[in-house]
């Protein structure tokens, strides 16, 4: 069965550049969901889509945007690459606003700035 | 502030032996608990959601609001339990936000 997938897995950016995750979600899944894990850390909420709108919002910072395109699939930029901005990035769908509950997850993005 | 809370970030049990991982969290208002676990070289997926009451893979968990508290409980631990598993809580103003605990490694010993 397809599953949500996140491109590309692996990345290495110098500080201050720019970097721009991917994220596809199994078909027919219309909530995009962003997560932030750094080394040793709990999974962060970043920010969610419902329908291409943005749904709810969490500790993202400014220097990063998202948005979900007509497909569903959505990208996260992030610019002004920080240090700290090293960390593993999830995504995951889910079908409806006021789902189940169950979030079906990436394999994630390693993003590594040196 | 934080919301889901797991105090343990390894526990380790001999096969046969009974687990519990804890969880506690901080909600004003109703709230929907989950568990997810990753077993190793897999994707996070959920195991169980407290509004279903169900046992899966023998595990259970009980919603206890009194207590804020949603611990992950088998009598017989497995070796193929040995996963990272996270607790969730989900809010937000269109609750689309899901808050994940830090995770607490079970290693279930043969």
């Amino acid at each position: 069965a397809a599953g949500v997938i996140q491109s590309p897995r692996h990345l290495i950016k110098e500080k201050r550049e720019t970097a721009t995750l991917k994220c596809y979600p199994i078909p027919r899944h219309d909530t995009v969901y962003w997560y932030q894990q750094g080394p040793g850390q709990d999974p962060q909420f970043l920010i969610s889509f419902y329908e291409k709108m943005q749904s709810d919002k969490g500790s993202i910072p400014d220097r990063f945007s998202a948005q979900q395109f007509s497909d569903y699939h959505s990208e996260l930029n992030m610019s002004s690459l920080e240090l700290g901005d090293s960390a593993l990035y999830f995504c995951a769908s889910s079908l409806g606003s006021r789902n189940t509950g169950e979030l079906f997850f990436g394999e994630g993005s390693r993003l590594t700035v040196l | 502030a934080q919301r889901v809370t797991q105090p343990e970030k390894l526990l380790s049990v001999f096969k046969g032996a009974p687990v519990e991982l804890k969880c506690n969290y901080s909600y004003s208002g109703s709230p929907e608990l989950f568990w997810y676990v990753q077993y190793s070289r897999q994707r996070l997926q959920l195991l169980l959601r407290h509004i279903s009451r169900e046992s899966i893979k023998g595990f259970t968990a009980d919603l206890n609001k009194g207590e804020t508290s949603f611990h992950l409980k088998k009598p017989f631990a497995q070796e193929e339990d040995s996963a990272m598993y996270y607790c969730a809580l989900r809010g937000g103003y269109n609750f689309n936000k899901f808050y994940f605990g830090s995770g607490t490694k079970l290693n279930v010993k043969p």
